[in-house]
């Protein structure tokens, strides 16, 4: 069973649409919760972090939903330059090292 | 970019050879990571060292075999790899204090091909 699990795309949408990706978690007891971004051939580098009441940081919003185990990211209005592969994490323990990688879900905004 | 540093960038290695792979960080963190991708596959935690400490070994095969001297540099030692090794080395740092975790910040990574 997989810690971190996403759908892996490929979503091609138009730019200036809005798109919508989800992730579950299999440990109920996860404290922490992330989502990153990985371009083509470069390292992931942190999105934003997801917390319980959601959060917003421009056009891109977070949800968590403990009782159902998911999270998800919305981009509104996308940009071409959204164009990534988008991953998940989870951080089961609070002090842990350990963070769980969902395999990520390719985004291509398409002029 | 320079917060994590890797080098070298590309590495293509035959099994009976032994590299290392390095990673420095200049952002102050105080715990390192060394991350294994694969294609189609997540991001592996292979290696843990905080306060140069090792806490976490995810039952990574032992021809790898980390190195962190201090707080700012880790490296990976390679020796007799299986085609199978070849991957994205990725190195991250952080850093964790009062029981909570801070943001991974990644570098580049070693792509490795073994042949």
């Amino acid at each position: 069973r997989k810690e971190v699990e996403q759908d892996p795309g490929p979503f091609n949408v138009p730019e200036g649409a809005t798109v919508a990706f989800n992730c579950t978690y299999s440990n109920s007891a996860s404290q922490s919760f992330f989502w990153y971004r990985q371009d083509c051939r470069k390292e992931p580098k942190l999105l934003m972090s997801v917390y319980s009441s959601g959060n917003e940081d421009g056009r891109f919003t977070a949800q968590l939903n403990r009782a159902s185990q998911y999270i998800s990211l919305l981009i509104r209005d996308s940009k071409l330059s959204d164009s990534a592969t988008y991953l998940c994490v989870v951080n089961e323990k609070a002090g842990a090292n350990n963070l769980f990688f969902g395999t990520g879900t390719r985004l291509t905004v398409i002029p | 970019e320079t917060g994590v540093t890797q080098t070298p960038r590309h590495l293509v290695m035959g099994m009976t050879n032994k590299k290392s792979l390095k990673c420095e960080q200049h952002l102050g963190h105080n715990a390192m990571y060394w991350y294994k991708q694969s294609a189609k596959k997540p991001l592996e935690l292979m290696f843990v060292y905080s306060l140069e400490e090792r806490v976490e070994n995810n039952s990574v095969p032992s021809r790898f075999s980390p190195e962190c001297p201090n707080s700012s540099h880790l490296f990976l030692h390679l020796h007799t790899l299986q085609p199978e090794d070849s991957a994205l080395y990725l190195c991250a740092s952080s850093q964790n204090s009062g029981g909570r975790q801070e943001t991974q910040y990644f570098g580049p990574g070693t792509r490795l091909l073994v042949l």
